[in-house]
């Protein structure tokens, strides 16, 4: 149980394009999701926590109008990266928690994004 | 916020010695510590987590100990196979918020 689902893997897209991924949790609802992106060697950083039917809460540094973020059932959520520059290449992740007191996240496979 | 530190950055074992990563946070409304693996080019994987009313939790040959006072907590692993090698993260959960910590490359040798 507890699978998460992320398309596309990888994609090459050239400067000034939009590039929209898939985040789906497969067997459970997920009332929170959240996409994190981590450059190469380094750790995950939280951009912005999702929940379904309301508007995503982004940390600090991170803006919205490029990272949109829509959460529009239990079991998906999308990111799309609008006007994608070269400094946007990395690898985005999302995890998805289930409702109620459970803590944990479960991770997608992520989805590396190279902007040419 | 939350500040995650982990150490070491990097550390080699030989096969079937014990690996010790250590983590310290630095907010006492973090509840919910996991540790997560993620071999290269691939998804973080959950191993152990603990929460704040339990101080050590053991799965199999892997432990993770948790001190409260000291916001310090680490994590075991005995009985090292090559399989172990990756990278591992800490992580602290406050209201439902993870912060990472920079991670540890374990690398096992035969």
């Amino acid at each position: 149980g507890a699978v998460v689902s992320q398309h596309p893997s990888r994609v090459i897209c050239k400067s000034g394009t939009s590039v929209k991924i898939e985040c789906r949790s497969l067997d459970f609802q997920a009332t929170t999701m959240f996409w994190y992106r981590q450059f190469p060697k380094q750790s995950l950083m939280l951009m912005a926590t999702s929940n379904e039917g309301s508007k995503a809460t982004y940390e600090q540094g991170v803006e919205k109008d490029k990272f949109l973020i829509n959460h529009a059932s239990l079991t998906l959520s999308t990111l799309t990266v609008t006007s994608a520059h070269p400094e946007d290449s990395s690898f985005y992740i999302c995890s998805a928690r289930g409702g109620g007191y459970q803590e944990t996240q479960y991770f997608g496979p992520g989805t590396r994004l190279l902007v040419l | 916020g939350e500040n995650v530190e982990q150490h070491p950055s990097t550390l080699s074992v030989q096969e079937g010695d014990s690996a010790v990563i250590k983590c310290t946070y630095s907010d006492s409304a973090s509840n919910y510590f996991p540790w997560y693996k993620q071999e290269l080019g691939k998804r973080p994987q959950l191993i152990i987590d603990i929460r704040s009313n339990v101080g050590e939790k053991k799965d199999q040959r892997i432990a993770v100990t948790l001190n409260k006072t000291a916001k310090h907590f680490s994590l075991h692993i005995t009985e090292t196979q090559p399989e172990d090698s990756a990278v591992y993260f800490c992580a602290a959960s406050t209201w439902g918020k993870l912060q990472f910590g920079a991670g540890t490359q374990v690398v096992v040798t035969p």
